[in-house]
């Protein structure tokens, strides 16, 4: 079935560093592809999706990349701040008899240390 | 305008009994989800509705899962004969069109079967 998997599943990085988190995909016909961003206790928000007819996009200080031949997608966070830590899904959606549901990974618990 | 709501906030039943668990979308989305996330757990797909094609039930762990969807409107999933397992939280998210799009998160409603 669709499957979507997520690394690392926790990451530790200093104030101002980068941070890459990275996700792979089962289903070739998925052309959507949303990162959220849940803060502790509160609900998953959208920062940041891209299709498939692109392979790049960004965002102030993040950015998502998308290679659709190896199903393989990461986002990409410059100069982290505290605020910046958060539980990061990233997700796809395989076309399924005419709609299309969303499939999550598993996670990424950001830390980022002041 | 609104977002998303759930009720009740926090439900504590003993095993064994049903529950019902209630979506009001944002108005105008046609497409409905329901999540379940363990604790410190990702999001687990469960239904899905868009318009007034049926479900995508796909993501349903048992048949003791079930969820309607009044109207284009209003969603409610019911879980029967409760087990201890079901304790979670359940995210309801609507989207304008589909799984293409952003989907906005309820603040969820809080399971505990004793």
């Amino acid at each position: 079935g669709e499957n979507v998997e997520q690394h690392p599943s926790t990451l530790s990085v200093q104030e101002g560093d980068s941070a890459v988190i990275k996700c792979t995909y089962s289903d070739s016909a998925s052309n959507y592809f949303p990162w959220y961003k849940q803060e502790l206790g509160k609900r998953p928000q959208l920062i940041i999706d891209i299709r498939s007819n692109v392979g790049e996009k960004k965002d102030q200080r993040i950015a998502v990349t998308l290679n659709k031949t190896a199903k393989h997608f990461s986002l990409h966070i410059t100069e982290t701040q505290p605020e910046d830590s958060a539980v990061y899904f990233c997700a796809a959606t395989p076309e399924k008899g005419g709609g299309f549901k969303t499939i999550f990974g598993a996670g990424t618990r950001l830390f980022v240390k002041a | 305008g609104a977002g998303v709501s759930q009720s009740p906030s926090n439900k504590v039943t003993e095993k064994g009994k049903d529950v019902e668990l209630r979506c009001d979308p944002i108005s105008g989305h046609t497409a409905l989800y329901w999540y379940r996330q363990s604790l410190g757990q990702g999001l687990e797909f469960l239904i899905y509705f868009q318009g007034n094609s049926a479900p995508d039930k796909s993501g349903l762990p048992s048949d003791r899962f079930s969820a309607e969807r009044t109207g284009g409107s209003v969603s409610t999933l019911t879980i029967q004969r409760t087990q201890q397992e079901d304790s979670a939280v359940y995210l309801c998210a609507s989207s304008s069109r589909g799984g293409e799009y952003e989907q906005y998160f309820g603040p969820g409603t809080r399971l505990t079967v004793t």
